[in-house]
């Protein structure tokens, strides 16, 4: 067990729709980030927060929103979800070190139809 | 922009027998972290080593080591007495040494199975 937790582990819903995934990071750490893995795309990352503010931007789409919360909490909201959303949706956290190393969670699997 | 590149979509090994992954990558930096993560069925992401850049001692964890080379830009994964749930898949990843994203870059993963 990592640490991190992700609700729901499983999510199915209609194209059209929008989807909120959580994540809460291991205790203490600071930075959280979201990956997405699919078959054709592999394992891409999609955002980085660090205490509360977005750090870096991957290749998420604009549909694709992210913020952390006071209690650094995570959520990544997915709108007008396609067909080609479906994947498996990880959430890591680090602490604040230099050689700080990602912990990841069990991911959210998301299957649009 | 930095690559991972893992040249081997499927490997196989015996239980007990010794098996090495390869991954190579592509960077103009100095500093950076490399890392091999497992991904068993349950599709759980576990951390197996992980290599600073600047350290030239190979990382060993068990039965798990790597042998880096930073000038070939090469960072290969030995897996000794193999297991049976040694068998997944695994990524390389790379993590810039530098200010800014500590995003991860993954290579496509390659498949380990464990044969008894």
């Amino acid at each position: 067990d990592s640490g991190v937790t992700q609700t729901p582990k499983h999510l199915i819903t209609a194209t059209g729709q929008r989807v909120t995934l959580r994540c809460s990071p291991r205790s203490g750490d600071l930075s959280v980030y979201w990956y997405q893995q699919s078959l054709d795309q592999g394992l891409q990352f999609l955002i980085q927060y660090y205490n509360g503010e977005e750090r870096a931007k991957g290749n998420i789409l604009e549909r694709f929103s992210a913020q952390q919360f006071p209690d650094l909490h995570s959520e990544l909201n997915l709108s007008s979800l396609e067909l080609g959303d479906s994947a498996l949706y990880f959430c890591a956290s680090s602490d604040a070190g230099r050689v700080s190393t990602q912990y990841f969670g069990p991911g959210t699997r998301l299957t649009v139809l | 922009a930095q690559t991972v590149t893992q040249s081997q979509p499927e490997m196989s090994v015996q239980e007990a027998e010794t098996v090495t992954l390869s991954c190579t990558y592509d960077t103009s930096e100095s500093d950076y972290y490399l890392f091999w993560y497992k991904q068993p069925p349950s599709r759980q992401m576990i951390l197996v080593i992980r290599q600073e850049a600047y350290k030239q001692q190979n990382a060993t964890e068990n039965r798990f080591s790597v042998n880096f080379q930073k000038a070939a830009k090469s960072f290969s994964l030995k897996i000794s007495d193999s297991q049976l749930g040694d068998a997944a898949m695994y990524f390389c990843a790379y993590r810039s040494g530098q200010g800014g994203s500590e995003k991860l870059v993954f290579g496509k993963g390659t498949k380990l199975t464990v044969n008894p």
